[in-house]
């Protein structure tokens, strides 16, 4: 079966960038999205295609991709962005699949 | 404003059976695939399944296969999850989503989450 693998845990100071990555096989092959989740709330969905983000979704999250792995990075980080990030893909022969989930602390 | 509002959940046995209910709102239901997503308590997101805006393709997670199935009803506006045989691993907050795809029917993100309706399998 398809995984998608993150780090349990981020930490980055608060202004500073903090990026977060998702390695898969050949997942530079497929597109990547991302999901910020806060603690009692549904996910949200702040970038797709790898690198587009939805309307409402702040500048400072961007994302890129290459070869086997998805990179979230949020610029000038804030304490409103302290959540739970899942990234995702999907195929026609794997269907959908998410990343085990990253926690960032903003210190 | 574009809603999904998910119902049905609650405690059921080992083996029992439960149906979830998806009702959308907002936007034009039969544009879109729709994706069944839970979370167990602490833990992250997992898929379940998804449906084409026809109905006419679905997938399921190799967890589910053979013992859920999901529907939608375009006329109502409404997805479905019929949950059979029902195990202490499938206790989780089941989340209802509006899902982005092109016309090749390539799956690229879900852009909008239900509340979510917790169900608990248990004795």
């Amino acid at each position: 079966s398809y995984e998608l693998s993150q780090p349990p845990s981020v930490s980055v100071s608060p202004l500073q960038t903090a990026s977060i990555t998702c390695s898969g096989d050949k997942l530079g092959d497929r597109y990547a999205s991302w999901y910020q989740q806060k603690p009692g709330q549904s996910p949200v969905l702040v970038i797709y295609q790898d690198s587009k983000r939805p309307s409402g979704i702040p500048e400072r999250f961007s994302g890129s991709s290459s070869g086997n792995t998805a990179t979230l990075t949020i610029s000038g980080t804030q304490a409103m962005d302290e959540a739970d990030y899942y990234c995702q893909t999907w195929d026609s022969s794997i269907a959908v699949v998410f990343g085990g989930g990253t926690k960032l602390t903003v210190l | 404003q574009v809603q999904l509002v998910e119902s049905g959940g609650g405690l059921v046995k080992p083996g029992g059976s439960l149906r979830l209910s998806c009702a959308a709102s907002g936007f034009t239901f039969s544009d879109y695939y729709m994706s069944w997503i839970r979370q167990a308590p602490g833990k992250g997101l997992e898929w379940v399944s998804y449906i084409t805006s026809s109905g006419t393709t679905i997938y399921y997670a190799d967890s589910v296969k053979g013992r859920f199935t999901i529907s939608r009803d375009n006329a109502k506006n409404s997805l479905y999850l019929q949950m059979n045989s029902l195990r202490a691993e499938d206790t989780a907050v089941y989340f209802c989503t509006r899902d982005l795809s092109d016309t090749s029917g390539y799956l690229y993100g879900m852009d909008v989450w239900g509340q979510g309706t917790t169900v608990t399998v248990s004795s």
